[in-house]
């Protein structure tokens, strides 16, 4: 079962609208990180996080922001969707703990943005 | 920055079959990492290695850590209709660097 829970699965919105992405972990990682995939392609990193309060952007630039109020919450906020923002977009969280450094992804959110 | 190259894009085998994933890289990682991907849903850790040489198996897939440090390679044996997938190799060079991944292999099984 999934210990990372992204919401919503599928979210279809209009053009300027507001948008949160939600990610939750209970796993207690500290590390956590959005990618942004489009169909049949790579991930790319978008943002990431260290821990309570850090945040960085990823190798691809993106319009998003992030915030790391919480250790188990990394929610993604698009102030002005666009078109161009259609992609699926996916959460992931690891720990340095111990010697798996795997990552845990969630099952993603894929925006529509008409 | 850094490239990992998976090759071909696409795969067609017979179910029962075997299969081999390559994942080269111009650079060395010390991680790496196989996922599979299936239709709307996130990646899924199927093999982890952590040091050069490592030949590490998780039922009927074995994935090798190459000596170089450059390359990796899946093996599936004897192919099931539920192999197929996105298959994705990643690296990463130490704890806090950044995974970095591959483009994918997209695995289609025949019955």
């Amino acid at each position: 079962e999934a210990d990372i829970y992204q919401t919503p699965r599928y979210l279809v919105i209009g053009t300027g609208k507001k948008i949160t992405l939600e990610c939750s972990q209970t796993m207690g990682h500290d590390k956590m990180y959005w990618y942004q995939q489009d169909p049949g392609m790579e991930l790319h990193l978008i943002h990431y996080s260290y821990g309570v309060n850090s945040t960085e952007k990823g190798d691809l630039s993106s319009e998003s922001t992030v915030s790391r109020i919480r250790t188990e919450h990394f929610p993604l906020t698009l102030e002005s969707a666009r078109p161009s923002h259609t992609s699926q977009y996916l959460c992931a969280s690891r720990t340095d703990r111990g010697a798996n450094y795997g990552y845990t992804f969630g099952s993603g959110t894929r925006l529509t943005v008409v | 920055g850094q490239q990992l190259n998976q090759s071909p894009q696409s795969m067609f085998i017979q179910e029962g079959e075997d299969v081999s994933m390559n994942c080269t890289s111009s650079s060395i990682f010390n991680t790496w990492l196989w996922y599979k991907q299936e239709p709307g849903e996130g990646p899924v850790l199927l093999i982890a290695l952590y040091k050069a040489g490592e030949l590490t198996s998780n039922g009927r897939l074995t994935a090798q850590f190459g000596i170089t440090r450059k390359d990796s390679f899946l093996n599936i044996s004897a192919s099931i209709p539920s192999d197929v997938g996105i298959y994705f190799c990643a690296g990463q060079l130490g704890a806090n660097s950044k995974l970095t991944f591959g483009k994918g292999i997209t695995l289609s099984v025949r019955p």
